[in-house]
């Protein structure tokens, strides 16, 4: 079946450590998005992504890199910069021609202790 | 003033009951909406799109005033299995779509 997977689901850390996020679909999307979700708060677009080999900002990138080496794969790293990372982080993808129906992964649920 | 913004819920309703969410954008130039269907620490599904003047998928309804700058859902003959949180989607073009916070609804016996 095609979909979005992310790992790990469940994710614990220390402050001061960089984690990385994992994110493959096999939908042969050409775009795809890393969000983050807080409590009772909508999604923040994080990066997005068109092509391989390229990607662009969105509203909260500062503390995170992404990189698209692969159409399937768009892996996030939350670095140690970023001041409050404990959230909710979901991976999606788009075909593109649609930009606004999104496709979600079941999301890895980060905890900085 | 937040781009996206949704009723502030929660909804608590009877079964059978017929409820509606409200979202307003204020980007004018925002090009197609959607509401998505949240389930408790899950991820996000497309529930629908909105592309025109709106459009009916079985009990749920959708609806675009583009001169209001707002869309709506309504279901009907609420059931317990549409107890979620729903969340209204605006792409302001190419590939950046704002979410708004989300409205929980509860169907209650």
């Amino acid at each position: 079946d095609g979909g979005i997977t992310q790992s790990p689901k469940y994710l614990f850390r220390k402050e001061g450590q960089n984690v990385t996020l994992s994110c493959e679909q096999n939908l042969n999307h050409d775009a795809m998005y890393w969000y983050r979700q807080d409590p009772g708060q909508g999604l923040r677009l994080i990066y997005y992504s068109q092509i391989v080999n390229d990607f662009q900002k969105g509203d909260i990138a500062e503390g995170y890199s992404v990189s698209r080496e692969k159409k399937e794969s768009f892996p996030l790293t939350v670095t140690s910069a970023q001041k409050n990372p404990t959230a909710f982080y979901l991976c999606a993808s788009s075909t593109g021609s649609h930009g606004g129906e999104l496709f979600f992964g079941e999301g890895s649920r980060l905890t900085v202790l | 003033r937040k781009e996206v913004e949704q009723d502030p819920g929660p909804f608590n309703v009877p079964e059978g009951a017929t409820v509606a969410f409200n979202c307003t954008y204020s980007n004018s130039a925002s090009q197609s909406f959607f509401w998505y269907r949240q389930d408790c620490r899950k991820e996000p599904k497309l529930l629908m799109s909105v592309y025109s003047s709106g459009n009916e998928d079985g009990r749920f309804t959708a609806q675009l005033n583009r001169a209001s700058q707002y869309i709506s859902l309504l279901i009907r003959d609420s059931k317990l299995s549409d107890s979620a949180t729903y969340l209204c989607a605006v792409n302001t073009g190419g590939f950046k779509t704002i979410f708004g916070a989300g409205t929980r609804l509860f169907v209650k016996a």
